[in-house]
């Protein structure tokens, strides 16, 4: 069974600073994907990123950062030089592409990681 | 471009009633898949509609049914509310049952 734990519940860091949220995850299979989404107040999961398993280079995308580790079952965010409009729950999924089937299978998510930037 | 689109965005229901929500995908996608997200937790999968047949179910029971259209589009049903059943409802669409998933604003049901 997959499982994605993401231990710190809320974050409360003031503009400027850099932040990291956890994400460990668990799957027996060989192949699957890693997301994160960002959910605003208003409700919608907003799609970050998406990585394979194949796939352990780190990814930059302007102030935003992942750190995927295999070896650890992680895969870390780091917002660079927070800003208010980061504030927000962030999830991290997992997708397993069971080759049984061809198809890549429900994301299974963590409980979200409440995130508070203040000035 | 349009995005995922939900309708209606809120709705009050009683136990006991019946309750049918939809889903518009983005333009290009064809497979549309379903969370239910209850207050403070994280989605959790329903079910996926590829080809209008549904192709992947979560742990739910029988009450939650959907369909997908020609077009695409997709309903979820809700039969026998229950109290429970409050939660905020996400509809996700993907160019295929492989890709990334967008999601659209949900429908936050109240279940009274």
């Amino acid at each position: 069974a997959q499982k994605v734990t993401q231990a710190q519940t809320e974050i409360s860091v003031v503009e400027k600073e850099d932040v990291t949220l956890d994400c460990v995850y668990e799957t027996r299979d060989t192949t699957y994907y890693l997301f994160w989404y960002k959910q605003p107040p208003s409700g919608e999961l907003v799609f970050l990123i998406r990585r394979n398993s194949f796939d352990e280079q780190n990814e930059i995308s302007g102030r935003y950062s992942w750190n995927f580790q295999k070896s650890t079952s992680s895969f870390n965010f780091t917002i660079t030089a927070s800003q208010v409009v980061d504030s927000a729950v962030y999830f991290c999924a997992l997708s397993e592409f069971p080759v049984h089937t061809g198809t890549a299978s429900k994301l299974t998510f963590g409980t979200g990681t409440r995130l508070q930037v203040t000035l | 471009d349009a995005g995922v689109t939900q309708s209606p965005t809120h709705l009050i229901k009683t136990r006991g009633q019946q309750v049918t929500l939809r889903c518009s995908p983005k333009s290009g996608h064809d497979t549309v898949s379903w969370y239910q997200q209850a207050l403070g937790q994280g989605p959790q999968f329903i079910f996926q509609y590829y080809e209008e047949e549904e192709r992947q179910r979560g742990n739910f029971p029988d009450r939650f049914s959907g369909h997908q259209f020609p077009n695409y589009s997709s309903e979820l049903n809700v039969n026998a509310l229950l109290l429970g059943d409050s939660a905020l409802y996400l509809c996700a669409s993907s160019e295929s049952p492989t890709d990334t998933q967008y999601f659209g604003p949900g429908t936050r049901l109240t279940v009274l």
